[in-house]
């Protein structure tokens, strides 16, 4: 079974430029999430799929970050203008829906570096 | 609001002896679970050990095992017989206990080296 995959695994881009980032999670699981770790700090939670639906994204920073699931399958998670703030490490993790076995599993991140 | 603390950035172990890992938390609920994750450099994130509140027996997986005190709100992991392989970045989570894994609150993380 293939785990969580997120591409790319780094990103360089200037500050006022677009980044997109992508997570495939493990095929059958409805729940995604976003987390967000900015340089030595903790891992913050950004936003919470259930298939396609929104969950909670109260950890959104602002709205520069927009963050999709089409389909209930991948999720892209893009910042457009980016700022040099937002650079850090990107996770995302899926998990199952249901009472028991909803451990998350994680994927390698994506380190954004904003310049 | 919950706030899971970890005060030591930095840890080191011989190989072959035990480390602990301090984690401290915050919260109002009375049952919701918490989590051990494991970071290697450049890869995925995986749980080592997680505990029920609501359980007083403490987790143990292999060579990890935690010291859950819930009435001092601490959750520390000890490693025993530590291995190169343990060399990471070590990070302590609470989750809610009707989003068991899910939402996941997380400390600053402790790098954790092993010398050889």
């Amino acid at each position: 079974e293939a785990g969580v995959t997120q591409f790319p695994s780094h990103s360089v881009i200037e500050k006022g430029q677009t980044v997109t980032l992508r997570c495939d999670p493990i095929s059958g699981h409805d729940n995604l999430y976003w987390y967000r770790r900015v340089m030595g700090k903790e891992i913050k939670f950004l936003l919470h799929f259930v298939k396609e639906s929104k969950q909670d994204e109260s950890g959104m920073p602002n709205n520069r970050f927009l963050a999709e699931r089409t389909g209930g399958t991948y999720s892209t998670l893009k910042v457009q203008p980016a700022e040099l703030e937002d650079s850090g490490v990107y996770f995302c993790a899926s998990s199952r829906i249901g009472q028991t076995n909803t451990e998350a599993f994680f994927g390698q991140g994506t380190r954004l570096t904003v310049v | 609001a919950q706030t899971v603390t970890q005060s030591q950035p930095e840890m080191s172990v011989q190989e072959a002896e035990t480390v602990t890992l301090s984690c401290t938390y915050d919260t109002s609920e009375s049952d919701y679970y918490l989590f051990w994750y494991k970071q290697p450099p450049s890869r995925q994130m995986i749980l080592v050990i997680r505990q029920e509140a609501y359980k007083q027996q403490n987790a143990t997986e292999n060579r990890f095992s935690v010291n859950f005190q819930k009435a001092a709100k601490s959750f520390s992991l000890k490693i025993s017989d530590s291995q190169l392989g343990d060399a990471a970045m070590y990070f302590c989570a609470y989750s809610w206990v009707y989003n068991q894994g899910g939402k996941l609150i997380f400390g600053q993380g402790t790098e954790l080296s092993v010398k050889p």
